[in-house]
């Protein structure tokens, strides 16, 4: 079972980029790469999800290196709203999923 | 299309007492997850039910236990609760738990257990 690594924390102004970065050393060559995103006293919430190389959509961007040893989630000006906890997770699908500690994204104003 | 729902949103329990939690998945979806979700360790895998039999678990004692029904509905199991087994109790649901199946999750149940 693939374990990721991420930092523990970041801040960040509103209106900037923000990269996240995790590192999924034994990910396994069938299993994808998902981010979740979560709010206080809510379920975690699908923000994106990437095999290869990199993946786009209306809230986020994914990159992943040919090795696939790490990935960047990668937030478009983000705004107060966007102060949740992010996780990384590496399996296949949507069962057997190891979520981590994740990121706690502090932006502020 | 109506999301997950959990029942009981809160529930306050005593040591050595059992509890059951209830969960509803968006319709047509026949795959069922549950997590457990404490300060100390994060979000932890519990088990997947998929057409009513479960087909993944997770590194938790058989106090935990589940089932799910052939409408997809899934209960999660807890007996001779511990102070520990307090925590968010999430739910999840995806249409097949498949490689590129998207998980929703319900609000989750929070359990106290005194």
């Amino acid at each position: 079972l693939a374990k990721t690594t991420q930092p523990i924390s970041m801040d960040s102004y509103e209106g900037q980029e923000v990269n996240i970065t995790c590192s999924h050393n034994n990910i396994a060559t069938n299993d994808y790469i998902t981010w979740y995103q979560q709010f206080p006293s809510q379920g975690p919430r699908f923000i994106i999800q990437g095999y290869k190389t990199k993946v786009t959509n209306e809230v986020a961007s994914l990159f992943i290196p040919a090795d696939r040893k790490s990935s960047t989630l990668s937030l478009p000006r983000v705004s107060l709203s966007d102060t949740a906890v992010y996780y990384c997770l590496v399996g296949k699908g949507a069962n057997n999923l190891f979520f981590g500690t994740g990121t706690r994204l502090t932006v502020i104003p | 299309k109506a999301g997950v729902t959990q029942t009981p949103r809160y529930l306050i329990k005593t040591r050595g007492q059992q509890v059951t939690l209830s969960c509803s998945p968006i319709s047509g979806h026949r795959s069922v997850s549950w997590y457990q979700q404490t300060p100390g360790q994060g979000l932890q895998f519990l088990f997947e039910y998929f057409s009513e039999t479960q087909r993944n678990k997770g590194n938790f004692p058989g106090r935990f236990s589940g089932r799910q029904f052939s409408n997809s509905r899934s209960e999660m199991n807890v007996s001779t609760l511990e102070l520990g087994d307090s925590a968010l109790y999430l739910c999840a649901s995806s249409p097949g738990g498949g490689y590129k199946d998207e998980q929703y999750f319900g609000p989750g149940t929070r359990l106290t257990v005194t």
